[in-house]
């Protein structure tokens, strides 16, 4: 079975800093990956996945993701933090292929945003 | 084209009521999950529906149930409410047969007292 970890509950970063979340995966092959993003009361929404291919993805809202086969990682990245970044965020996996299963979820990483 | 809407928003029972809460697919998605949200346990899996069958169950006891209709709305009960059912309860409905990207609804907040 697969399975996700973020290691850092809690990131507290300043206005225009970068931005690194980390997320690492335990799947006997590459798998789907996911980032979403979910702002106070409100559902996910998802920031870029990656599949096959290039390993570093762009997202939206300026975010950037990058595969690492050896390290089993899936970190996010944002160069500049903005204020409206604070937010929960969470990694997701899934086998390849599509069809009848169910995302993983890690338990996710409070951004925090100081001005 | 729409998003995945839930209903209602925010909901207060006591403890012992039973519940029920709906979601609404983006159109054309066949598939619907169902998550438990909770500061404890962050993201919990419960149930997917697809074609109105569960195909996909979490590990959830069986007061917690569900069903699809013919138009991919789904409804999910939860009876004899306890404390601990206090969540947010996400829904969130797929393209079986692509990515399995899921889209999220707002999400429903529920309050046992």
């Amino acid at each position: 079975a697969q399975s996700v970890t973020q290691p850092d509950i809690h990131i507290t970063v300043s206005e225009g800093a970068s931005l690194e979340l980390r997320c690492n995966y335990s799947y006997g092959a590459t798998p789907y990956l996911f980032w979403y993003v979910q702002s106070p009361g409100q559902g996910l929404q998802l920031l870029l996945k990656y599949f096959s291919g290039d390993t570093l993805v762009q997202g939206i809202k300026g975010f950037e993701a990058e595969f690492k086969r050896s390290q089993s990682s899936f970190n996010l990245r944002k160069p500049s933090v903005h204020w409206s970044d604070a937010a929960e965020y969470f990694c997701a996996v899934a086998p390849p292929g599509g069809g009848s299963y169910i995302p993983t979820f890690g338990r996710g990483t409070s951004l925090i945003v100081h001005p | 084209k729409a998003g995945v809407t839930q209903t209602p928003r925010y909901l207060i029972k006591t403890r012992g009521q039973q519940v029920t809460l709906s979601c609404s697919p983006i159109s054309g998605h066949r598939s619907v999950s169902w998550y438990q949200q909770t500061p404890g346990q962050g993201l919990q899996f419960l149930f997917e529906y697809f074609s109105e069958t569960q195909r996909n169950k979490g590990n959830f006891p069986g007061r917690f149930s569900g069903r699809q209709f013919s138009n991919s709305r789904s409804e999910m009960n939860v009876s004899t409410l306890e404390l601990g059912d206090s969540a947010l309860y996400l829904c969130a409905s797929s393209v079986p047969t692509g990515d399995n990207e899921q889209f999220f609804g707002p999400g429903t907040r529920l309050t046992v007292l």
